[in-house]
């Protein structure tokens, strides 16, 4: 079946750090990619997506390829911020196996700290 | 900007009873969800909502779990007999096509005790 499994955290980075959190995916069709960001007290929000292989979503300096050989869509940064401290969750999104309306497969969250 | 509102944020409640987890979705949105996250595992998928109808529910979603859209705006979940188990918090989004980004509310902490 369908899922995602992600780099466990914390993840603690100085800041301007450049950061990677692996994520890797099983899917039985042709899946949408999205990361999603939870800050403190918030819900998720997304952060960016990709909906076909070699896709690159982007968003705030974040970005994420979509590779279909490798079945992975790693979340990069080159220098990271305070205010990026949040949990990044990695999911995809399976329209191909009948689930038309975008059931999300997450992987577990990934907490990120960033000091000063 | 608008967001989807969950109330409460924290919920205590003892073994054996009832209750009901309410969310507002974004108001032009015509497809909602229920997923939940137990403490240090995955948020998981629970039901899937459209045209007044369940379309989707995951095998976790038993019939001690039911959804409703009683008056148009908000979306509830409702659990009949509640289980030390069921303790997570429960995530309530919406999306306004498919398919589309799902905007999700800030979540309800439920505690069985």
């Amino acid at each position: 079946g369908d899922s995602v499994t992600q780099m466990e955290g914390p993840v603690t980075l100085s800041e301007e750090a450049f950061l990677t959190i692996n994520c890797t995916y099983t899917a039985t069709g042709y899946p949408s990619l999205f990361w999603y960001v939870q800050y403190p007290g918030e819900g998720l929000q997304l952060l960016l997506k990709a909906t076909k292989a070699d896709d690159k979503g982007s968003n705030k300096g974040f970005e994420a390829t979509y590779r279909k050989e490798t079945t992975s869509f790693h979340l990069e940064k080159g220098s990271v911020q305070v205010s990026d401290s949040a949990v990044y969750f990695c999911a995809l999104s399976d329209q191909n196996r009948g689930s038309t309306l975008g059931r999300l497969y997450f992987g577990r969250g990934t907490q990120l700290t960033v000091w000063p | 900007e608008p967001e989807v509102t969950q109330t409460p944020s924290h919920q205590v409640t003892q073994m054996g009873q009832e209750v009901i987890l309410r969310c507002v979705p974004i108001s032009n949105h015509l497809y909602f969800y229920w997923y939940r996250q137990i403490l240090g595992q995955k948020v998981e998928f629970l039901v899937s909502f459209y045209n007044n109808e369940i379309s989707e529910k995951s095998e976790i979603f038993d019939d001690q779990f039911s959804v409703e859209r009683p008056d148009g705006s908000n979306f509830t979940l409702k659990i009949r007999s509640t289980k030390l188990e069921d303790s997570a918090m429960y995530f309530c989004a919406s999306s306004a096509q498919q398919p589309a980004e799902q905007y999700f509310g800030p979540g309800t902490r439920l505690t069985v005790t």
